[in-house]
């Protein structure tokens, strides 16, 4: 069976820092591309970045650019956010996501974790 | 990356079938065919339940079917039942590697 599992939510105040991770079983995690998606209260959801297999390619939002660092572990079937320079605007649940296996079609996200809540708040 | 436009709500009753659309623009619903539909239940992660605009996951039903024209996508479910009320998301892949979701729309069963 598929899971995520995500951590490292909390309280942080604007300007701060955290680390979101998300831990994965069930699968080849190697194999996967992932992605980080959130949702702030009450809203929809956004998209925030997306890692290949290999950590070789990643990808950003425009609203986390240069802020935000998607990272992950293969051999701990982890996958990480770093997330800096913290606003108001960044509370949210934080999702991991994985893509299917790009042989069928990796451009949408067939598992979903159940999410951690960061507050970006003083 | 701007989301995509979903109606807020839309409403039917059991049995009825409804119709929730999705529109962007050339450079991501129109210009892929990778649009993908999610529905989230309250207090819950959401569920994949239609990729690549027509595609059903294993163990979908069958009353939820998806299409394209152009720039807009959409979401029709028959034979409606009390357990598809919901919000529901669309998403599509957008140029440079990027994806882009619409703000959801909410799905009340009368």
């Amino acid at each position: 069976e598929v899971q995520l599992v995500e951590s490292g939510g909390g309280l942080v105040q604007p300007g701060g820092s955290l680390r979101l991770s998300c831990v994965a079983s069930g699968f080849t995690f190697r194999s996967y591309w992932m992605h980080w998606v959130r949702q702030a209260p009450g809203k929809g959801l956004v998209w925030v970045s997306r890692i290949n297999s290999d950590a070789s390619s990643t990808n950003y939002a425009d609203s986390v650019k240069g802020r935000f660092t998607i990272s992950r572990d293969n051999a701990k079937n982890t996958l990480y956010l770093q997330m800096s320079s913290l606003r108001a605007e960044d509370t949210a649940v934080y999702y991991c996501a994985r893509a299917p296996f790009c042989t069928t079609s990796c451009y949408n996200f067939d598992y979903w974790g159940q999410g951690t809540l960061v507050t970006v708040s003083s | 990356q701007s989301a995509l436009t979903q109606p807020a709500s839309v409403s039917g009753s059991p049995g009825q079938s409804i119709t929730v659309s999705c529109t962007g623009t050339s450079s991501d619903v129109g210009g892929y065919n990778y649009v993908s539909w999610y529905q989230q239940q309250p207090g819950k992660a959401p569920k994949l339940i239609i990729f690549d605009v027509i595609k059903r996951p294993s163990g979908v039903s069958n009353r939820f079917s998806g299409s394209k024209s152009g720039n807009t996508a959409s979401l029709t479910i028959s034979g409606l039942q009390a357990e598809d009320e919901a919000d529901y998301y669309c998403s599509s892949y957008a140029s440079s590697t990027t994806w882009v979701f619409g703000g959801g729309t909410k799905l009340t069963v009368l």
